[in-house]
């Protein structure tokens, strides 16, 4: 199984529709990350919790919601989607301890019609 | 505010060429910094890294060094082949104070051709 699990893999949703995008790990670690991807934008980051009781807004956090279940799920949502979150979204994860780099899931691709 | 620059692309290069994507950085105190990679539909992956000044990161015959004097951690390889193909990233992770986030560069697409 994968250090971190992203679902779906894929997914088209219709305008106005709440959609949430639900990430889980098993590498133990404390802090955790949404970005989204886009061409020529690299990654931006929407939310991270850095534990369990922790959520911060990232710098593009308007649109979207999330929720830290526990120390191995963290999940985002669009409470009401619009095409322009249409995107590539990613989880990560990364541990308190280190001066380590991020584990990144497989992404999940948005498609909002 | 920290932040990384790292050169345009797309890069094409034929294979057993070699290759050069460049990055630098501006950041508070003595920052580490890293390399990611992203294969086509998949997640990114730590490449390498280097927390300190000359600290030489290297993995799968990549190579990048710390260079603080010229705020720079360039991506190297000497024979670049058709499984390069890829999308590369750098990043920064601060030191000073609670920047405990990473920092991306834009990503530099490499396409290598047979």
């Amino acid at each position: 199984d994968a250090d971190v699990t992203q679902t779906p893999r894929n997914r088209i949703t219709k305008t106005g529709k709440r959609i949430m995008l639900e990430c889980s790990q098993t590498k133990g670690h404390d802090r955790m990350y949404w970005y989204r991807q886009d061409p020529g934008l690299g990654l931006r980051l929407i939310y991270y919790s850095f534990d369990v009781k922790d959520i911060n807004k990232g710098e593009i956090s308007d649109g979207y919601s999330v929720s830290r279940q526990a120390q191995a799920k963290f999940s985002l949502s669009l409470e009401s989607a619009i095409p322009n979150q249409t995107a590539l979204y990613f989880c990560a994860t990364s541990d308190i301890g280190t001066v380590g780099g991020y584990t990144f899931g497989s992404g999940t691709r948005l498609t909002v019609v | 505010g920290d932040s990384v620059t790292q050169m345009e692309g797309p890069v094409t290069l034929s294979e057993e060429a070699f290759l050069t994507i460049n990055c630098t950085y501006t950041a508070t105190g003595y920052p580490s910094l890293f390399w990611y990679v992203q294969y086509p539909g998949e997640g990114l992956q730590l490449l390498l890294k280097a927390t300190k000044a000359d600290d030489k990161g290297s993995n799968k015959g990549f190579e990048a060094t710390y260079r603080k004097e010229t705020t720079s951690f360039h991506l190297e390889k000497g024979s670049v082949q058709v499984s390069d193909s890829a999308v590369y990233f750098c990043a920064l992770r601060g030191n000073a104070g609670n920047n405990r986030k990473l920092i991306w560069g834009l990503g530099t697409s490499l396409a290598v051709n047979p």
